[in-house]
């Protein structure tokens, strides 16, 4: 079965300092791997997916993620925060013969300090 | 439709009673997922539909909750004798296939008092 863990479920940041996520999964096969961000009361937004490409992913608004075998992990950094990156984070994973639904994580909050 | 519609935005009901939640997903996208994403529990699956037919139902927490999609389109949820543990956010997405980006609705409120 496949799992997905994020850790810390709050995460608290200066502006224009680094951002770090940490999502790590748990798959039986070659996983693909999503972020979503969700501001208050919308729905999710994709911001970068892993689907065995290339290791180092670059998405929407700066952010990036780096996909480690070796570690199972997935994690999300942009260099510098900016206050509109405030939301919640949300890492997923999908296999393939599961129809592309998608297992999530706890989510981590992010703020953002002036 | 420009994007997945979820009607309505918030629903208030008793706890007995039932309802219906509404998906309209984006024209052509063959799979649809509903989730519900509640304090407790995160963002769970609930069901999956490949065109009508419904490959996946694993996450459907109870024989209150059904689903279905007609025409490839407009996909319902329906929750009968509703209790106070199915108030949630319900959040449906739709994809061109398993390895395409899913895109989400805003999601329906609802509330059981």
């Amino acid at each position: 079965a496949q799992s997905v863990t994020q850790l810390g479920s709050h995460v608290s940041v200066s502006e224009g300092a680094l951002v770090l996520l940490r999502c790590n999964y748990s798959s039986s096969v070659p996983p693909y791997l999503f972020w979503y961000v969700q501001y208050p009361n919308q729905g999710l937004q994709l911001l970068l997916k892993y689907t065995s490409a290339a290791t180092l992913v670059k998405g929407i608004n700066g952010f990036e993620a780096e996909f480690k075998k070796s570690e199972t992990s997935f994690h999300l950094t942009k260099p510098s925060a900016h206050m509109s990156d405030a939301a919640e984070y949300f890492c997923a994973v999908s296999v393939y013969n599961q129809g592309g639904k998608l297992i999530f994580g706890q989510g981590t909050e992010l703020s953002v300090k002036p | 439709g420009a994007g997945v519609s979820q009607s309505p935005s918030n629903k208030v009901t008793e706890k007995g009673k039932d309802v219906e939640l509404r998906c309209d997903p984006i024209s052509g996208h063959t799979a649809l997922y509903w989730y519900r994403q509640s304090l407790g529990q995160g963002l769970e699956f609930l069901i999956y539909f490949q065109g009508n037919s419904a490959p996946d139902k694993s996450g459907l927490p109870s024989d209150r909750f059904s689903a279905e999609r007609t025409g490839g389109s407009v996909s319902t949820l329906t929750i009968q004798r509703t209790q106070q543990e199915d108030s949630a956010v319900y959040l449906c997405a739709s994809s061109l296939g398993w390895n395409t980006e899913a895109f989400f609705g805003q999601g329906t409120r609802l509330t059981v008092v």
